[in-house]
């Protein structure tokens, strides 16, 4: 089946520091890639909508010039908080749908902590 | 716009006992319906989907989900609950455009041994 890989699993750097996590399909081609954000027990969180060639689509409330997303190939979308704060620190996950698939795949997610 | 209530944020069911976790949506059109688990500090894992097609929809581990289109529900069952199904699901559902997923806030099992 399709099988998404996120990486770095966790990353722990400092405050004003930028941190970049990928996330890539692993057999197939994902037009598409949404980042998700995840808070301690909470719900996942939609970031934004990653395309292909294209500029993201964010999220109202999401940082855009904060949270960096580019999607340069069909296998490779990644997402850069920049400057980081101690409120960034989170659980970000990414998910893909292969195209003409109904369901979505989603990395491991990525644990940030800023201290 | 599409929205997932999950009413519980914790069921506890004995091992061996039949599960229930709840799930109502809202959808403008017809739903995509999903549900995932979560294990601690992993991704989400696809379990079901209804898409169309027969109400009762079977997937992973033994769990299965009835679609009830005058009730707007998708309720996750499974007959005979494990210790090992133990865990945060989530209910999800999207419209027919390309649209995504949006979650419900999640329901956390836990399986008495």
């Amino acid at each position: 089946g399709a099988v998404v890989s996120q990486h770095p699993s966790r990353v722990i750097c400092k405050s004003g520091t930028s941190v970049k996590i990928e996330c890539r399909s692993l057999d197939f081609q994902a037009t598409t890639m949404f980042w998700y954000r995840q808070f301690p027990k909470q719900s996942l969180m939609l970031m934004a909508t990653s395309n292909e060639g294209s500029k993201a689509t964010y999220e109202q409330g999401v940082e855009k010039d904060k949270f960096l997303i580019n999607h340069a190939s069909l296998t490779l979308s990644t997402l850069t908080v920049t400057s980081a704060h101690p409120e960034d620190s989170s659980f970000y996950i990414c998910s893909a749908r292969e195209t003409g698939a109904n369901v979505l795949t989603f990395g491991a997610g990525s644990r940030l902590t800023v201290l | 716009a599409q929205s997932v209530a999950q009413p519980e944020d914790q069921v506890n069911v004995a091992e061996g006992n039949p599960l229930t976790v709840k799930c109502t949506y809202s959808v403008s059109g017809n739903p995509y319906l999903f549900w995932y688990v979560q294990y601690p500090n992993r991704g989400l894992q696809f379990l079901l989907k209804y898409i169309t097609g027969d109400n009762l929809v079977k997937g992973s581990y033994g769990f299965e989900a009835e679609f009830n289109k005058s009730q707007t529900s998708f309720h996750l069952k499974k007959p005979s609950a494990l210790v090992s199904d133990s865990a945060l699901y989530f209910c999800a559902v999207r419209d027919a455009g390309n649209t995504p997923l949006v979650f419900g806030k999640g329901t956390r099992l836990s399986v008495i041994a």
